[in-house]
This record gives structure tokens, sequence and C-alpha cells, in this order.
């Protein structure tokens, strides 16, 4: 069955390290997002990619930063200069040509210990 | 800029009750309206999505919304609750242009209770 992969589920750092959350979908969709979910909050967008090789910042990109070298792949990485990491990280995919909503995977929660 | 506004942080009904979930939104031209549910340390799963067309939308899992844009609302709409739909639901505005990503502004979502 098509989806969206993400992983690890769970994901402790230290602080002061980088970590990559991986994200893989098998859709045959153009487009990815990267959301970050807290409490109360709502999902905020952090990096989209309409096609291979290019991405966009989303609303709150610092501290961020992803790669799009294949369409089915999708990676974001968390950099030391995010202030405030521990959160719950989501990716989606969605057909640019329709508007058609999105596929969202099932999540990657990271804490910063 | 498009925005979303879910004024109920947190509602609980009995089962069996109905329910309605209140979305407004802004957004400057026909907007692209979808509602989202999600479960504890779960991924978002999409209930329904309004184009056009009929202002009442059906969704899965007996959901249905209603799109009033004199209110700028789309609010989702239940005759009989069941415990199993306990879980997070977010409402999303998107734009209508075909060729480019969808971006999606979320509201912050209301969490809903079911009492049995």
């Amino acid at each position: 069955d098509g989806g969206i992969t993400q992983s690890p589920k769970y994901l402790f750092r230290k602080e002061g390290q980088n970590v990559t959350l991986s994200c893989e979908q098998n859709l045959n969709h153009d487009a990815m997002y990267w959301y970050r979910q807290d409490p109360g909050q709502g999902l905020r967008l952090i990096y989209y990619s309409q096609i291979v090789n290019d991405f966009q910042k989303g609303d709150i990109a610092e501290g961020y930063s992803v790669s799009r070298e294949k369409k089915e792949s999708f990676p974001l990485t968390v950099t030391s200069a995010q202030k405030n990491p521990t959160a719950f990280y989501l990716c989606a995919s969605s057909i640019t040509r329709t508007v058609g909503g999105y596929t969202f995977g099932s999540g990657t929660r990271l804490t910063v210990v | 800029a498009q925005s979303v506004t879910q004024p109920d942080i947190h509602i609980t009904v009995s089962e069996g009750a109905s329910l309605e979930l209140r979305c407004n939104y802004s957004y400057g031209a026909t907007p692209y309206l979808f509602w989202y549910v999600q479960s504890p340390g779960q991924g978002l799963q999409l209930l329904l999505k309004y184009f056009s067309g009929d202002t009442l939308v059906q969704g899965i899992k007996g959901f249905e919304a209603e799109f009033k844009r004199s209110q700028s609302s789309f609010n989702l709409r239940k005759p009989s609750v069941h415990w199993s739909d306990a879980a997070e639901y977010f409402c999303a505005v998107g734009g209508g242009n075909t060729g480019t990503a969808s971006k999606l502004t979320f509201g912050t979502g209301t969490r809903l209770q079911v009492t049995l």
C-alpha cells in the first residue's frame, strides 16, 4: 500500500547535536512538507518542496535544513541552532496539480535531553 | 494572509449526542477547506474537503461539514458521536492554484472528549 513513512518514531538528542528525521513516500506525490506540532499551537510549516532539488522556507525555518535529492525522500535536519527543538514533527505529501489535501506520516517525537 | 480559527480548544460530549466543531477562516479568494482528525501520537487523517459546488460535504466516519461563505465558516458536524471519535480535530485552509504546492494553514485544533 502507498503511504508516507517517518522514522524513527521516537528520537532523543543531546543539546548541541544535529539530528536528521527521515520521511519517505511511495505515492508518487510531487510536493512534500514538514510541520512542527506543539500543544495548543496547531501545525506550523517548517519547509516544503514542490520538485526535486528545490525547496522553500515555511513560517519557522530557522534552525532547520532539508534536502530533496529524490522525489520519494525529504529528510529534515534539526540543527543545534534550533533553540527549542523538542516537538512532534509531521511529514506530509500532496499532488501539486490539484488541491487534494495532504497525506501525513505518523510523525516523529523529538526530545532534547 | 490565510488563517484559520478554531475557537473551541476542548469539547466534551456524551456518546450518542450530536457534535459541532467550529472553524472560521480568512482567505483572499475561493478557499479550499479541509478537516483532519488526529489520534494521540499519530499523524493526521483527512475527514473531508470542500473545493466547490454543494456547500454540504460528506466525509468518512459519518462526518459532514457545511461551507458558509457569508460567515467564513466551515463547521464540522456529526449527528451521533461514538466513543472512538475522541481525538483532536484540525481545520485547514489552502489555495486553489494548480501547479503549485497547496500549502495549507491549520487551526490550533479542538480536542474532543466523549463520555460514556
